[in-house]
């Protein structure tokens, strides 16, 4: 069964520097893989969504990659702030939509 | 719009009592699906439906029931609440099956 890996340690980073989550995945590369926020209490919400033949979506300070040789999509969000600090989450398609645990980030001032 | 809604917000059952988890969409979505998300564990499938009278099962669909009489409305009943079904459901809609999902807020269920 396909499996996805995301960091479960939380990423603590200062306010500006750019903050990298990775999603890792086994067995066969799915037709797209979508990125979305989840904040304290609240549904996920929908950020990004890059197909097997992009390699890079960029949404104003975020971007996101899809490298199918290393089954992996990195995650950036570049000049973070405060407000950045949420748990993320990517999700992939094989046939249904399947999730990460999450990453959470934590942005300090 | 009022997007993806969901009631209750929160909701306390005895082990072996039924109820429905309620959701509803305004966007003339025909994909819907329930998840639920356990801690470390992610949003897992549960049972999802493409359009009106069709249904099908996810990842964890035991211990569950759906039905879509409608596009807008997609409840979710438990049929004998177990204390494994604890969690927090999470009701989601999208145009297609691969588009973006909207999710709902969100139900808390403590089964005692």
């Amino acid at each position: 069964s396909q499996k996805i890996e995301q960091n479960s340690e939380a990423l603590n980073i200062q306010e500006g520097k750019t903050a990298t989550l990775t999603c890792n995945y086994t067995n066969y590369s799915p037709a797209y893989l979508q990125w979305y926020r989840q904040d304290p209490g609240r549904g996920p919400v929908f950020l990004l969504l890059i197909r097997e033949n992009e390699k890079e979506k960029r949404k104003e300070r975020l971007k996101v990659t899809f490298d199918t040789t290393l089954k992996q999509s990195l995650f950036h969000i570049t000049a973070s702030q405060p407000a950045d600090s949420a748990t993320y989450l990517c999700a992939l398609d094989w046939g249904k939509l399947q999730f990460g645990a999450g990453t959470q980030v934590v942005v300090t001032p | 719009n009022a997007g993806v809604t969901q009631t209750p917000k929160f909701q306390v059952l005895k082990t072996g009592q039924s109820m429905t988890l309620q959701c509803a969409q305004d966007m003339n979505h025909e994909y819907m699906s329930w998840y639920r998300q356990d801690p470390g564990m992610g949003l897992r499938l549960i049972h999802y439906s493409v359009g009106a009278g069709i249904t099908d099962q996810g990842e964890v669909p035991n211990g569950y029931n759906v039905s879509r009489s409608t596009t807008e409305d997609f409840p979710l009943r438990l049929l004998s609440a177990a204390p494994s079904q604890t969690s927090v459901y999470f009701c989601a809609s999208s145009q297609g099956k691969g588009d973006t999902q909207y999710f709902g807020p969100g139900t808390r269920l403590t089964v005692l």
